[in-house]
């Protein structure tokens, strides 16, 4: 029953380097999104994807590329790591079928950018 | 302008008292949803309470009930009866009209003594 999974659970980098931040799901829903968390801001979205091959930007997608060629993969990919780009990063998944359903988080991923 | 907007960034609470945790939020959709979100020290994500914009009636959920103000727009997450495991940070958020995607406050931290 493993719902959301994100890899790895903690990273460090340092600046200029690149990553992938893995994210799968087996509970076949068709949304999956992208959000930092910093403190005192909230959670805020990167990117998101309404399905396989659909992919759109969120609030705040600047230095982050996201590709869905799966439903169960949604990875999110730092070309060039920053220090501003230090942060938690959880992805959710929900069901587009009915209005109530929540989103579904994973257990985060705590990126530091040295 | 925020879209939501959770005033108070620390609240205290003894165990066994009922809390109010505030939430306004600012939309022009005439549907929408309302959800808020728990977040422990261990750092997931747990989904609490969903109130949709066109349901008559407060949702509860156990001891969370959500004191849904539409004309004020306002989503107060009230906790009766709190307990020591209550203490985490909370999120409101909101999803507007069709879409998948949620916006979220800031949180508030929520702190439980004995």
């Amino acid at each position: 029953n493993a719902g959301v999974t994100q890899t790895p659970k903690f990273q460090v980098l340092k600046t200029g380097q690149s990553m992938t931040l893995q994210c799968a799901q087996d509970m076949n829903h068709e949304y999956m999104s992208w959000y930092r968390q910093d403190p005192g801001m909230g959670l805020r979205l990167i990117h998101y994807s309404v399905g396989a091959g659909i992919t759109d930007q969120g609030e705040v997608p600047n230095g982050y590329n996201v590709s869905r060629s799966t439903t169960e993969d949604f990875p999110l990919r730092l070309l060039s790591a920053a220090p501003s780009q230090t942060s938690v990063y959880f992805c959710a998944t929900r069901s587009v079928g009915q209005s109530n359903q929540p989103q579904h988080f994973g257990d985060g991923t705590r990126l530091s950018i040295l | 302008a925020q879209k939501i907007t959770q005033t108070q960034p620390g609240m205290f609470v003894q165990e066994k008292e009922a809390v109010t945790l505030d939430c306004t939020y600012d939309t022009s959709d005439q549907s929408y949803g309302l959800f808020w979100y728990k977040q422990p020290s261990s750092g997931e994500m747990i989904f609490l309470i969903y109130q949709g914009s066109y349901d008559e009636q407060n949702a509860t959920e156990g001891r969370y009930s959500l004191n849904f103000q539409k004309a004020r727009k306002s989503a107060n997450l009230v906790i009766s009866a709190s307990q020591l495991g209550d203490s985490a940070m909370y999120f409101c958020a909101m999803r507007e009209g069709g879409y998948s995607t949620l916006t979220f406050g800031k949180g508030t931290m929520l702190l439980v003594s004995p």
